[in-house]
């Protein structure tokens, strides 16, 4: 099994629309959860941090559901400026420090 | 500019070459990793070093030969390099998000590097 398991999609949406993305991990212990961003040929940069009570930045929101190992991320009102990968983190095994990043889930958002 | 500088942007090398990737960070931060990313494959954890000591080698074969002169620099030592190394090599650099002990990552831009 994957240490973090995304869609990689790609999702195709039109500009306003509201889309989500899912995420699962493997390792209980894990404490520490974010979503990177990367647009094409370009490194991944820091979204956002996932907290336990849920967290909102603009127009982006993400959830955390440590009991199904589960994260989301949901994003309204799309911009075309929005299509990139979506890079689903969580720490490893051996501290905060070493993050283990998914595949990522595409996002297209179209005029 | 991230404040991850990454050199050369792309290489091409051949089977037989040596070469080194270059990363430099002036943030301040005292961890440096080396990641690999190849298509449609997560990003691969390669090497950790904090405050200079190699704390994590990723099961990296021996053709990949990290270095660590101090704490804002890291090289990557390549020798006989297989075609199925090539891929984006990405430096990063961590530091502390606040007290929760979580930490963020700045990457390079990386180097594409192309074996031959």
């Amino acid at each position: 099994r994957k240490e973090v398991e995304q869609d990689p999609g790609p999702f195709n949406v039109p500009e306003g629309a509201t889309v989500a993305f899912n995420c699962t991990y493997s390792n209980s212990a894990s404490q520490s959860f974010f979503w990177y961003r990367q647009d094409c040929r370009k490194e991944p940069k820091l979204l956002m941090s996932v907290y336990s009570s849920g967290n909102e930045d603009g127009r982006f929101t993400a959830q955390l559901n440590r009991a199904s190992q589960y994260i989301s991320l949901l994003i309204r009102d799309s911009k075309l400026s929005d299509s990139a990968t979506y890079l689903c983190v969580v720490n490893g095994d051996t501290g905060f420090q070493k993050l283990v990043f998914g595949t990522g889930t595409r996002l297209l958002v179209s005029p | 500019e991230t404040g991850v500088t990454q050199t050369p942007r792309h290489l091409v090398m051949g089977m037989t070459n040596k070469k080194s990737l270059k990363c430099e960070q002036h943030l301040g931060h005292n961890a440096m990793y080396w990641y690999k990313q190849s298509a449609k494959k997560p990003l691969e954890l390669m090497f950790v070093y904090n405050f200079k000591e190699q704390t994590e080698n990723n099961s990296v074969p021996s053709r990949f030969s990290p270095e660590c002169p101090n704490s804002s620099h890291l090289f990557l030592h390549l020798h006989t390099l297989q075609p199925e190394d090539s891929a984006l090599y990405l430096c990063a650099s961590s530091y502390k998000l606040g007290p929760t002990g979580a930490y963020g990552y700045t990457f390079g831009s990386g180097t594409r590097l192309t074996v031959v």
